[in-house]
């Protein structure tokens, strides 16, 4: 079945780049997504990448896709401490693009002063 | 984009008792969902709701327990029935529209049950 994994922690300090790993097993999925959540608050699109390529940058944000080993990372750089929050990795739930998601564990992004 | 609006957005409620939790969207959606979010936890998928139908539940989710509707394009209730402390969580409403790849959620509804 479709499961998607990630890594529960991330601490780094202010300035530094920040690297959050997912897996996923569902080859099929045509897009994979980042999600931010904030203490309190609802989950937010950060980033997408569609599973025809490889890269996507975003100002700060990159996204790296390998689909041979099924894995997705999201890099953060100059992480600032209003990057603090939970980092979800999510693939589409099965075949049709309808917005319904299967998620990550998600990882919680700690950035010390 | 799709702008969503829940209520309450927290709510400290008696075991035994049922609370309905609103989601608006401001636009019509094709598709409509509500997620779990258990403390610690990611997000489960509760069902998706089908507007002028019964909502299709995933595993582990029964109608009784978690009655749905969907009257229309932009508006779903999720109603949490016959509370228990295990039921405190994190609700969601979350929309998209089919052939869309985005998904736009609510900021969640924080519901405590003591």
């Amino acid at each position: 079945g479709e499961d998607v994994e990630q890594s529960l922690f991330l601490s780094v300090r202010e300035g530094d780049s920040s690297v959050i790993n997912c897996t996923y097993t569902d080859s099929s999925s045509t897009y994979l997504y980042w999600y931010k959540q904030e203490p309190g608050a609802g989950l937010q699109l950060l980033t997408y990448i569609f599973s025809n390529m490889d890269m996507k940058q975003d100002q700060r944000l990159t996204v790296l896709l390998n689909k041979k080993d099924k894995h997705l990372s999201l890099r953060i750089a100059d992480t600032q401490t209003g990057d603090s929050a939970i980092y979800f990795c999510a693939e589409p739930h099965g075949s049709s693009n309808t917005g319904k998601l299967i998620f990550g564990q998600g990882t919680t992004l700690q950035v010390k002063p | 984009s799709a702008v969503i609006s829940q209520k309450p957005s927290r709510d400290i409620c008696q075991r035994g008792t049922s609370l309905t939790i609103q989601c608006q969207v401001d636009s019509q959606v094709t598709m409509m969902f509500w997620y779990r979010q258990q403390p610690g936890q990611s997000l489960t998928l509760i069902a998706t709701a089908n507007q002028g139908s019964e909502a299709t539940y995933e595993s582990g989710f029964v109608i009784d327990k978690f009655p749905i509707s969907r009257p229309n394009l932009t508006f779903s209730t999720l109603t949490v029935s016959n509370m228990s402390p295990e039921d405190s969580s994190i609700y969601l409403c979350s929309a998209g529209r089919t052939g869309g790849f985005e998904a736009f959620f609510g900021q969640g509804t924080r519901l405590t049950v003591v």
